[in-house]
C-alpha cells in the first residue's frame, strides 16, 4: 500500500514563529504536493514539486515555501506563522505521467497559530 | 481553468436509502475525474476516478459514478448507504498535459440518520 507520512499531526505555533511541516513517501513517486483545506473552500493547492529540488507555485503560494532534498522528502515552510495560517495541511504525492494517475494523501497535519 | 462545483454542502439519508453526490466540472477537453473521501480527522482516500472508456466507473465501497459529458457531470451513487458512508466527500478534476495538478471541489458532508 502506498503510505504518505506526514510527521506531525496536531501543532500549536505563535504568530511569528518558522514552521516546518514534513512529509514523507515510500512509493518512489515523482510528485508530491501540498494542499490546504479549509472549511467551504474545499482543498487549494499551495506547491507542488516534480522531481528533486524542483517545484511549482500552486494557487495559494504567498506565506509559503517548500523544500525537496530528497525523492521521497517534501517540507512546507511558514517562514512567520500567522493566524490566517490555521488550517489542515495535506501533503500528497503521485506518479509522474498523464494526470489521471491517482494522487495519494497523507493524513493531514492540523496547525493552530496563536 | 477548470473547476469543479459541488452544489450540494450537506446531505442528510437515512440509512439504506440510496445516495447520488453531484458534481459538475468545467474544462474544456475530455477531464480526467475523481472522487476521494474524507472521514474526520483523516486524509482524503480515493473513491474511483475516469479518464476513458466506459462511463460509468466501479470504486470501492459499493460507489459508482457516471460521466455524462452532455451535462458536464460527475455524480457518485450508492443504492444502500452504511453508517460507515458518513464522512465528506470530494469531487476533483485533472487535465492532461500538467504535472497531475488536480482541482478539487468543495466537499458534500454526508450525515447517515438510523
Amino acid at each position: 500500500d502506498v503510505k504518505v507520512t506526514q510527521s506531525s499531526r496536531y501543532l500549536v505555533k505563535r504568530t511569528g514563529e518558522k514552521v516546518f511541516l514534513e512529509c514523507v513517501q515510500d512509493m518512489d513517486h515523482e510528485n508530491m504536493f501540498w494542499y490546504r483545506q479549509d472549511p467551504g473552500l474545499g482543498l487549494r493547492l499551495i506547491y507542488f514539486s516534480y522531481d528533486v529540488k524542483m517545484k511549482e507555485k500552486g494557487d495559494i503560494p504567498e506565506g509559503y515555501s517548500v523544500s525537496r532534498e530528497k525523492k521521497e522528502r517534501f517540507s512546507l515552510i511558514l517562514e512567520s506563522a500567522s493566524t490566517n495560517q490555521t488550517s489542515m495541511y495535506l501533503c500528497a504525492s503521485g506518479s509522474r505521467g498523464a494526470a489521471g494517475n491517482t494522487i495519494y494523501f497523507g493524513e493531514g497535519s492540523w496547525l493552530t497559530v496563536v | 481553468a477548470q473547476s469543479v462545483t459541488q452544489p450540494d454542502i450537506h446531505i442528510t439519508v437515512s440509512e439504506g436509502a440510496s445516495l447520488e453526490l453531484r458534481c459538475n466540472y468545467s474544462y474544456g477537453a475530455t477531464p480526467y475525474l475523481f472522487w476521494y473521501v474524507q472521514s474526520p480527522g483523516q486524509g482524503l482516500q480515493l473513491l474511483l476516478k475516469y479518464f476513458s472508456g466506459d462511463t460509468l466507473v466501479q470504486g470501492i465501497k459499493g460507489f459508482e459514478a457516471e460521466f455524462k459529458r452532455s451535462q458536464s457531470s460527475f455524480n457518485l451513487r450508492k443504492p444502500s448507504v452504511h453508517w460507515s458512508d458518513a464522512a465528506e466527500y470530494f469531487c476533483a478534476v485533472g487535465y492532461s498535459g500538467g504535472y497531475q495538478k488536480v482541482t478539487f471541489g468543495t466537499g458534500t458532508k454526508l450525515q447517515v440518520i438510523p
